[in-house]
């Protein structure tokens, strides 16, 4: 079957560093997208990976490892606002989206 | 540039009711992805329609069933409406580059069946 797995809640101070894990069993892969989620709101594009490394975007790094079926998002200087659920999402064969439950991050100050 | 909109924002009906609900993609966007999620879930695909044919579709029953118009914008309707059906109905827009899709959400349409 086609699964994702990610922890559902964590929680981080202001101003520190967080990297949240997934990984993911699906038939065939075409990438794997992270997605941000405000509650009550629409998810936002934060990354796209296909190939394995660490891609970075300001406080944001998303890193992908095929072999191992495994993806984390690193969150670096953590704002308040960045409370919030993150949703890793793969790519099947058939390019079909196989969306995980979300991980709701919790930042105290 | 305008997002994708959806309308209504919310949405109160009974068991055994229908609901349409609509979505207009981003300008230049072709394609229309509906999603349904439950609080505390991640979305959960529902239709997808690319230049008005259905190019995939979930596992939902038969009540839900979708359109899309010449202008792309889309109609999404659930028949005999379960309380089960109380969710934010998310509507996505993407311009497919190749096979991979960058999807943009509207802002949903929050539905509840009492």
């Amino acid at each position: 079957g086609q699964n994702i797995d990610q922890p559902t809640e964590m929680t981080a101070t202001e101003g520190a560093i967080v990297q949240i894990n997934c990984t993911y069993q699906t038939s065939g892969f075409n990438g794997l997208f992270w997605y941000q989620q405000h509650a009550g709101e629409a998810p936002t594009f934060l990354s796209y990976n296909v190939l394995d490394g660490l891609e970075e975007k300001g406080r944001f790094s998303s890193f992908l490892s095929r072999s191992k079926g495994y993806s984390y998002l690193l969150l670096k200087e953590l704002q308040m606002k960045d409370s919030a659920s993150y949703l890793c999402v793969s790519t099947d064969s058939n390019y079909q989206l196989i969306w995980g439950a979300g991980t709701k991050l919790i930042i105290k100050p | 540039d305008a997002g994708v909109t959806q309308s209504p924002t919310h949405l109160i009906k009974t068991r055994g009711q229908h609901v349409t609900l609509r979505c207009s993609p981003i300008s230049g966007h072709k394609s229309v992805s509906w999603y349904q999620q439950v609080l505390g879930q991640g979305p959960q695909f529902i239709f997808q329609y690319y230049e008005k044919e259905e190019r995939g579709r979930g596992n939902f029953p038969d009540r839900f069933s979708a359109r899309q118009f010449p202008n792309y914008s889309s109609e999404l309707n659930v028949n005999a409406l379960l309380l089960g059906d109380s969710a934010l109905y998310l509507c996505a827009s993407s311009s497919l580059q190749g096979e991979v899709e960058k999807l943009f959400f509207g802002s949903g349409t929050q539905l509840s069946v009492l």
